[in-house]
């Protein structure tokens, strides 16, 4: 069973495009909501993360826009960039608590020039 | 990330043999995670630990064990390796006063 559901599972976005990755999450009860950021050959590396007090956390073209009453978070990437082609992963905690994570399926992000 | 190191990188095996993957970490963590990658299937958590003597089986641990030796070390072993257990293996730590996860680089294991 998926906990959070990641959509789109690839995209293809021109330079200086904005770049947009949803997740859907169904436990009521996470808390926090991370992204991680993977390049080919290297583990994921935690990019960016937003807690539900607040809506939006922005952290330099990076964003996180989160809709508590909808159960979806997403990633905007402004003014993207070649060197941002990876894969995204979005996460929720399995048991309310940031310690276990579920991972979405991943969404392959390429930036072409 | 040099703070946390997993060998092998890569390894090719044959159905049926035991496989040790060893995860060791810098970080000064109480907390180790090993998941598995799988295009389409993103990252999966197979067993987690919050210190040296607490184990626990995450969503995917059939066919595979874990060994915590110390607090910097954590093991996953497959008992009998099978070829649907090819997939990327990452350990992850994290410290008990963070909610960030530390990635290894990954160990790509091909059973065949």
């Amino acid at each position: 069973q998926q906990q959070v559901k990641q959509s789109p599972q690839s995209l293809i976005v021109q330079k200086g495009g904005i770049s947009i990755i949803n997740c859907a999450y169904e436990n009521t009860a996470f808390d926090y909501f991370p992204w991680y950021q993977q390049f080919p050959g290297k583990g994921p590396a935690l990019l960016i993360a937003i807690r539900p007090d607040v809506s939006e956390k922005k952290e330099g073209r990076f964003t996180i826009s989160f809709n508590k009453s909808a159960k979806q978070f997403s990633l905007h990437i402004m003014d993207s960039q070649p060197g941002d082609s990876a894969t995204y992963f979005c996460a929720g905690p399995v048991t309310g608590t940031a310690s276990k994570l579920t991972f979405g399926t991943g969404t392959r992000l390429q930036v072409t020039l | 990330d040099a703070d946390v190191t997993q060998t092998p990188r890569n390894r090719i095996t044959k159905t049926g043999k035991r496989i040790m993957l060893e995860c060791s970490q810098t970080k000064g963590h109480d907390r180790m995670y090993w998941y598995r990658q799988d295009p389409g299937l993103g990252l999966r958590l197979i067993y987690y630990s919050f210190d040296v003597k607490d184990i626990n089986k995450g969503e995917i641990s059939d066919g595979y064990s874990v060994s915590r030796q110390a607090q910097a070390k954590f093991s996953l072993s497959l008992e009998s390796a099978i070829p649907n257990q090819t997939a990327l293996y990452f350990c992850a730590t994290e410290g008990a006063q963070t909610d960030t996860q530390y990635f290894g680089p990954g160990t790509r294991l091909t059973v065949l």
